[in-house]
């Protein structure tokens, strides 16, 4: 069965990086995009960007430009969100999320990770 | 980027109603259109997409319709376990957006 697991809770301090890992499991890795979707506490979702598990491409939301990275790991199977220079409003539960369209940044999200909680405090 | 608007924010109803929920669009979006449930503390799940179909294993009691930029969500017959917030979202054109939320609450 397809499954995507998230790496454990941070807490980060203001202007820190954090690097939060997805393994993917129970598909073929590199037939699927991957996604990053945040949700701040009590509030709704916000997608940050897409990764190509296939050729690495990506395409992130015009607020983080220059903030995120998104990268893949194809031997592991393992898709990363670094994301740079945090401030408060960061503080949220990050999700991956496969596209289930396959390799189009368009698409929904059949399978989700089960989210990593990012808090950033001084 | 396309604006999605949810409607209402939240409703309260009883085990047994039928529910509706409402998604616009700024622009038209084809019936590109995903439904999702999240509980507390649990990671959204998918249950319709391309507006009107079904995610393998989604009970029928949820179905979606609409075109254009207005469509759908109904829960036919509210069971307990459908307490919970509903977002909707567009992929008709990047960045994928969401809906803002609603959330069934028990009446």
């Amino acid at each position: 069965q397809v499954q995507l697991v998230q790496s454990g809770a941070e807490v980060k301090k203001p202007g820190a990086s954090v690097k939060v890992s997805c393994k993917a499991s129970g598909y073929t890795f590199t037939s699927y995009g991957i996604s990053w979707v945040r949700q701040a506490p009590g509030q709704g979702l916000e997608w940050m960007g897409w990764i190509s598990a296939y050729n690495g491409n990506t395409n992130y939301a015009q607020k983080l430009q220059g903030r995120v990275t998104m990268t893949t790991d194809t031997s592991t199977s393992t898709a990363y969100m670094e994301l740079r220079s945090l401030r408060s409003d960061d503080t949220a539960v990050y999700y991956c999320a496969r596209a289930a369209r396959g390799r189009t940044t368009v698409t929904h999200f059949d399978y989700w990770g089960q989210g990593t909680l990012v808090t950033v405090s001084s | 980027d396309i604006q999605m608007t949810q409607s209402p924010s939240s409703l309260s109803a009883s085990v047994g109603d039928r529910v509706t929920i409402t998604c616009r669009a700024s622009q038209g979006i084809s019936n590109s259109l995903a439904w999702y449930q999240q509980k507390p503390g649990k990671a959204p799940k998918l249950l319709l997409y391309a507006a009107s179909r079904l995610e393998s294993g989604v009970p029928s009691r949820f179905s979606g319709s609409g075109s254009g930029t207005d469509y759908t969500l109904t829960i036919s017959s509210l069971q307990p376990e459908d307490f919970a917030t509903y977002y909707c979202q567009q992929y008709y054109s990047t960045p994928p957006t969401f809906g803002q939320g609603t959330k069934v609450e028990i009446k």
